[in-house]
């Protein structure tokens, strides 16, 4: 079945740091590919997504590049800020029908001033 | 209040004992989604519902039991609660459009005792 695998954290970093979270794929077809972020204490929100191949979603911010021959959708940001700390999911679905989502496990960024 | 709402925010319980968690969003979506949210596990599917009388389950649904009467509510039954199943409880929803985005209500926190 489809899965998602981004790295493992936390991830620490110090305010105007560059950030990385990769993210990688294994679905059939062309799913869409989602990042959504959960703050401390509250629910899961969309950041930014992308539904075809080389389609950039960005927000924020935040840029992630659909790539189909790498089958990847690493999350991106130039200069973080303190309070982009928070819970970042990688996730995809399928795009014949709304499927459920499949997530990443997860990857916490704590950005130190 | 516009938007996908959950009671209770916070529940304790005691093994055995039987706990319904209560989801409830405004906009008419077609589908809803409840995912149980454990560390290293990230988030996982329990049942999803793409209308009302359709239900589905996901990954993870031993233990648990939906329904879905009315578009806007979708009830999550543990019937008899036991320890594992403490964890966060996500309600999610979403339009019947391929690549929609999901949109997630805030959490509800259930220990089982």
């Amino acid at each position: 079945g489809d899965s998602v695998t981004q790295m493992e954290g936390p991830v620490t970093l110090s305010e105007e740091a560059f950030l990385t979270i990769n993210c990688t794929y294994t679905a059939t077809g062309y799913p869409s590919l989602f990042w959504y972020v959960q703050y401390p204490g509250e629910g899961l929100q969309l950041l930014l997504k992308a539904t075809k191949a080389d389609d950039k979603g960005s927000n924020k911010g935040f840029e992630a590049t659909y790539r189909k021959e790498t089958t990847s959708f690493h999350l991106e940001k130039g200069s973080v800020q303190v309070s982009d700390s928070a819970v970042y999911f990688c996730a995809l679905t399928q795009n014949s029908g709304n499927t459920p989502l499949v997530f990443g496990k997860g990857t916490r960024l704590s950005v130190i001033a | 209040d516009a938007g996908i709402t959950q009671s209770p925010r916070y529940k304790i319980t005691e093994t055995g004992r039987q706990v319904t968690l209560m989801c409830h969003q405004t906009w008419s979506h077609s589908y809803m989604f409840w995912y149980r949210q454990d560390l290293g596990h990230g988030l996982r599917l329990i049942y999803y519902s793409a209308a009302a009388d359709i239900t589905d389950k996901g990954e993870v649904p031993d233990g648990y039991v939906v329904s879905r009467s009315k578009t806007e509510n979708f009830p999550l039954t543990l019937e008899s609660a036991t320890r594992s199943q403490t964890s966060v409880y996500f309600c999610a929803s979403t339009t019947s459009g391929v690549g929609d985005t999901q949109y997630f209500g805030p959490g509800t926190r259930l220990t089982v005792l």
